[in-house]
């Protein structure tokens, strides 16, 4: 059966210090993961997406994830924290057989304090 | 942008009320999808529609029904509203070709507020 784990719900980071945001994941199959975020009263925006190519994964605002298939999981790290980066991030997984089912996270709060 | 779009911004209605909330997907997306976001319950998968036809169903109360149209908007109709419906919805869509990947886009969502 499908799940993931989003290891922390509540990280607090320094301004300019990294993020590491920890997502595990099962699956029986080669699955697609996903990290969203999601700032206060927003929807959800696509970060990075993994899909089978490389193992690192390059996605908006200086966000990397890197998919580690003996471990299960599909850590998120940023090298240099930002106020803006106080948002929500979620973890998502979906396994392509015949249509999509898309599996999320529990979410994890990022505070950045100045 | 993510191109998905949603209407109205915010509802604000009485218990044992009705409201309808519509969702627009990206061009070429077929298949839509709704979620229900509330501070005790975090994001639950609601219902998925694909090219009109339901296709999956999470944690849908009966009361709450949802159907998507032939030009691929979708609706979503919740009714006899309790407190405990107050919440932000939102929709997805996606492109869905069976047994490839598939991105989810969120729409801004609709935020329900139930007197």
């Amino acid at each position: 059966a499908q799940s993931v784990t989003q290891l922390d719900s509540h990280v607090s980071v320094s301004e300019g210090t990294p993020v590491l945001l920890r997502c595990n994941y099962s699956s029986s199959y080669s699955p697609s993961l996903f990290w969203y975020v999601q700032h206060p009263n927003k929807g959800l925006q696509l970060l990075l997406k993994y899909t089978s190519a490389a193992t690192l994964v390059k996605g908006i605002n200086g966000f990397e994830a890197e998919f580690k298939k003996s471990e299960t999981s599909f850590h998120l790290t940023k090298p240099s924290a930002h106020m803006s980066d106080a948002a929500e991030y979620f973890c998502v997984v979906s396994e392509p057989l015949g249509f999509n089912k898309f599996y999320f996270g529990s979410g994890t709060k990022l505070n950045v304090k100045p | 942008d993510s191109g998905v779009t949603q209407t109205p911004k915010h509802l604000i209605t009485a218990t044992g009320q009705r409201v309808t909330l519509r969702c627009s997907p990206r061009s070429g997306d077929l298949s839509v999808y709704w979620y229900q976001q509330s501070l005790d319950q975090g994001l639950q998968f609601l219902i998925q529609y694909y090219n009109g036809e339901e296709r999956a169903k999470g944690n849908i109360l009966e009361r709450f029904s949802a159907q998507q149209f032939p030009d691929l908007h979708s609706e979503l109709n919740l009714s006899s509203l309790e407190l405990g419906d107050s919440a932000l919805y939102f929709c997805a869509s996606s492109v869905t070709t069976s047994g490839g990947a598939d991105t989810q886009y969120f729409g801004p969502g609709t935020r329900l507020t139930v007197l």
